[in-house]
């Protein structure tokens, strides 16, 4: 696609529920990152896809927070049994890599908005 | 860990006056710099980036930023700011690997006519 898309752009859901979020990145893309970006703040970096590594979850606030990747397309972002400090906007990029060095840019979409209740 | 400090929270300027918003950062190798801007109900874009090379960087819709290592800084500039420019703006530094990279919180800029 032309751009890096995102969905639902909005999502309410009740305290305890399960939501599942959705990235779709720029086809030939090879790494995917995940951030959250709570009210007035900066981006927190979630996680982050590259290839077939293992991806890097060292940004994943808690085990309720999931993400999986099919290849080098879509991913997924779940979140289990959501609290309310768990609302935020979730923002997914893409970029291309090539090599372990690398000056890619990363392309962000939209963002999901996430509210619990 | 590297870190990046954006000091405006919120900053305030006339349409065709100059912009200045200030980043610093904290990284232990040869950073790589970016600006962010985000605008209302829009998703992030790259405004100008810095690898290496000459310090001063220049970037889309008239802005510049300069990187200055020896105050661990990478402000972003503008000559005369238009009311389009509205919009929140980000600081981010990382490295070789993308997954490195940290953002500042942000500085919400204002234009009044």
């Amino acid at each position: 696609g032309a751009g890096v898309s995102q969905s639902p752009s909005n999502k309410v859901t009740e305290k305890g529920k399960d939501v599942e979020l959705r990235c779709d990145p720029i086809s030939g893309h090879t790494a995917l990152y995940w951030y959250r970006q709570r009210l007035g703040q900066g981006l927190e970096f979630l996680i982050y896809f590259q290839g077939n590594s293992a991806p890097d979850k060292s940004g994943l606030p808690s085990d309720r927070f999931s993400a999986e990747r099919t290849g080098e397309s879509v991913s997924t972002l779940t979140i289990q049994r959501t609290q309310q400090e768990d609302s935020a906007v979730y923002l997914c990029a893409s970029s291309f890599r090539a090599g372990k060095q690398s000056t890619d840019t990363q392309y962000f979409g939209p963002g999901t908005r996430l509210t619990v209740l | 860990a590297q870190s990046v400090t954006q000091p405006d929270i919120h900053i305030t300027v006339s349409e065709g006056a100059s912009l200045e918003l200030r980043c610093n950062y904290s990284y232990g190798a040869t950073p790589y710099l970016f600006w962010y801007v985000q605008s209302p109900g829009q998703g992030l874009q790259l405004l100008l980036k810095y690898f290496s090379g000459d310090t001063l960087v220049q970037g889309i819709k008239g802005f510049e930023a300069e990187f200055k290592r020896s105050q661990s800084s990478f402000n972003l500039r503008k000559p005369s700011v238009h009311w389009s420019d509205a919009a929140e703006y980000f600081c981010a530094v990382g490295g070789r690997n993308n997954n490195d990279m940290r953002f500042g919180a942000g500085t919400r800029l204002t234009v009044k006519p």
